[in-house]
């Protein structure tokens, strides 16, 4: 799988968009783009994925650069609940069996009120 | 229901005990992952099942022994771990990993073990 780069950490205001970045320059054709948040002592949790179109659902947006070789997860209305590390991956999705996540380091997103 | 409960949520034990983790999903999801997180660090894979069958395992050492009994039961046996085992272990569910279509691994929320 194409390894990722995030920031470390960001800070957004409540109730603004928090906008995280990823950098996935040797991403292939094939993998698609993975968002996971792990709040602070819980497993983590999916938000969305992307394999080249945006993409939207109730958590998040999601947009990947034409290239493919970046992508933001975008939080429109950020609440002190989303203060967590959230985690950016690329992974295959094939049918050649389950496999595992592989996380990097994240970016730990504080939420200021 | 998209929950993954595990237990115990603590467990604190020797280097002489044997215990064993529990993990239970009801989802219906036929593949079954370990993983291992240690403090301030990202999550790691421990080990893979599908379809009740160990599919991956990560170089994990013997002293800790996956099992599934059944489509809906994880457990992870401890046996003569070290302290530097201390962490927090996370199962999840997905499910089947067979198939193309979107697939999202749930997690349950952890035990956390201390080694002494």
């Amino acid at each position: 799988d194409a390894k990722t780069t995030q920031p470390p950490s960001m800070d957004c205001a409540e109730g603004r968009a928090a906008n995280l970045p990823c950098n996935h320059s040797t991403i292939s054709g094939n993998e698609y783009v993975y968002w996971y948040r792990q709040i602070h002592s819980q497993g983590p949790q999916y938000i969305i994925h992307g394999l080249k179109n945006n993409e939207t659902n109730e958590m998040a947006s999601l947009i990947i650069t034409e290239d493919r070789k970046s992508s933001t997860l975008i939080l429109p209305h950020a609440t002190l609940r989303d203060t967590a590390v959230y985690y950016c991956i690329v992974r295959v999705r094939s049918g050649g069996g389950a496999d595992g996540l592989t996380f990097g380091k994240g970016t730990h997103l504080i939420i200021q009120p | 229901d998209t929950e993954v409960t595990q237990t115990p949520k603590h467990l604190v034990m020797g280097m002489t005990n044997k215990k064993s983790l529990k993990c239970e999903q009801h989802m219906g999801h036929r593949a079954m992952y370990w993983y291992k997180q240690k403090a301030k660090k990202p999550p790691e894979l421990m080990f893979v099942y599908s379809y009740e069958k160990l599919s991956i395992n990560e170089s994990v050492p013997s002293r800790f022994s996956p099992e599934c009994p059944n489509s809906s039961l994880l457990n992870l046996h401890l046996h003569a771990l070290q302290p530097e085992d201390s962490a927090l272990y996370l199962c999840a569910s997905s499910q089947d990993g067979q198939t193309s279509v979107k697939e999202t691994q749930y997690f349950g929320p952890g035990t956390r073990l201390l080694v002494l």
